[in-house]
């Protein structure tokens, strides 16, 4: 277990949707990260977000979005889902940044668009 | 933009040690060695990361060559649980320092 975890687990949605993606850090960690595993693109970054505040923006398409609340959980927004954003998503934290440490991964929520 | 070039696939036997290379040859002064593994589709898991020197811990060792253009992972006794796919990774500490994974090798290790 690392600490880091996310709901749902799985999400059944049809094209068009919006769903919403939840992450709760370690506790004390700092920074988020949002990552998308699709079985033909791998494991991409999306974006970061520390203490509140967008850090580093990866492949992060338009109709995503992402914010950090202040108890620094940290929510995914997916709009006018389609087909291809089927994947898994995997939120990770660490304590800081800018430092040596580790990520650590929650366990992803998978979404599938019909 | 891949900074990193991995074997797509190795394999190993049950007890013996797995040694997967890593070529990163465009790496800066300020960039560390990461590595990480996901077995089937469970989140990553941290291994090791080193700058300079090499690097043990209780999971793995990391062996960096003097010029840090490549670098070794090596898991002295793969068991049958170590198969999986192995990311190594290079991060930057200033500017963005945000993890990017390439696509790793997939490493089976076999009874």
């Amino acid at each position: 277990d690392s600490g880091v975890t996310q709901t749902p687990k799985h999400l059944i949605t049809a094209t068009g949707q919006r769903v919403t993606l939840r992450c709760s850090p370690r506790s004390g960690d700092l920074s988020v990260y949002w990552y998308q595993q699709s079985l033909d693109q791998g494991l991409q970054f999306l974006i970061q977000y520390y203490n509140g505040e967008e850090r580093a923006k990866g492949n992060i398409l338009e109709r995503f979005s992402a914010q950090q609340f202040p108890d620094l959980h940290s929510e995914l927004n997916l709009s006018s889902l389609e087909l291809g954003d089927s994947a898994l998503y995997f939120c990770a934290s660490s304590v800081d940044w800018g430092q040596v440490g580790e990520l650590f991964f929650g366990e992803g929520s998978r979404l599938t668009v019909l | 933009d891949a900074k990193t070039t991995q074997p797509p696939s190795m394999d190993c036997a049950e007890g013996r040690a797995a040694n997967l290379p890593c070529n990163h040859s465009t790496i800066s002064g300020n960039e560390y060695v990461y590595w990480y593994r996901q077995i089937h589709s469970q989140g990553p898991q941290y291994i090791i990361h080193g700058l300079k020197n090499n690097e043990t811990n209780e999971m793995a060792s990391l062996i960096i060559t003097e010029d840090r253009k490549s670098s070794t992972l090596i898991l002295p006794h793969a068991t049958l649980r170590d198969t999986a796919v192995y990311y190594c990774i290079v991060r930057s500490l200033t500017n963005n320092n945000d993890m990017r994974f390439g696509a790793g090798t997939r490493l089976t290790v076999k009874p």
